[in-house]
């Protein structure tokens, strides 16, 4: 059974440009969460995707946009990468009905020049 | 104040030593979460707690919820328990969205 995979693992952007991470949930699990965590940092939530839909947003731009397709797997961008946007961007997964149960990827990292 | 504070913020400790991290918070929660997460790497979580006591292997966390703080134990530690460990809360406010404490970083020394 796989669990949460994530990819790319690593990339290396310049400012101005657009990037896409892309995530496949545990299978099974329903729900995917974003959380950008900047180097010695803490994780930040992004945004969390249920049913194809944005359940919750963080405190991030709109230069953050996501999507989860009917497989439950899901897509973050970013548009109009700054220098700041350089992180590890993680996914977690769960089942809606069982909140609270995550498994997390490995994370993709980001580095913008 | 933040809402989920951890203790100790770092902790070095010889290998076979019983290792306590502590976690405080100061919101309703439906479920607590450690995790543990090694350097570059991604995010393990290690036990989701709602109440009670978890045990899984050489880890232990226990919660007690009226006085709303949490343990993580190490028993035997060993050198490949270095990591941060991260606790992280659910509130009953948002289910959505985990509120993190800053992590306690441990070395175990061989």
């Amino acid at each position: 059974d796989a669990g949460v995979t994530q990819s790319p693992t690593h990339l290396i952007k310049t400012r101005g440009q657009q990037v896409t991470l892309r995530c496949s949930p545990k299978s099974g699990h329903d729900t995917v969460s974003w959380y950008q965590q900047a180097l010695g940092q803490g994780p930040q939530f992004i945004f969390q995707y249920y049913e194809e839909e944005e359940r919750q947003r963080g405190n991030f731009p709109d230069r953050f946009s996501g999507h989860q397709f009917p497989n439950y797997s899901s897509e973050l961008n970013v548009n109009a990468l700054l220098l700041g946007d350089s992180a590890l961007y993680l996914c977690a997964s769960s089942l809606a009905q069982r909140f609270g149960e995550l498994f997390f990827g490995e994370g993709s990292r980001l580095t913008v020049l | 104040k933040n809402e989920v504070e951890q203790s100790p913020q770092n902790l070095t400790a010889q290998e076979g030593e019983f290792i306590t991290i502590n976690c405080s918070y100061s919101v309703g929660i439906s479920a607590l979460h450690w995790l543990q997460q090694h350097p570059g790497g991604g995010i393990v979580s290690l036990f989701m707690l709602s109440s009670g006591k978890k045990k899984h292997g050489r880890l232990i966390a226990t919660i007690n919820i009226q006085e709303k703080h949490s343990s993580l134990h190490i028993t035997a530690s060993h050198p490949r328990d270095s990591a941060v460990y991260i606790c992280a809360v659910l509130t009953m406010d948002s289910n959505y969205q985990l509120i993190w404490g800053a992590g306690t970083k441990l070395i175990i020394k061989p």
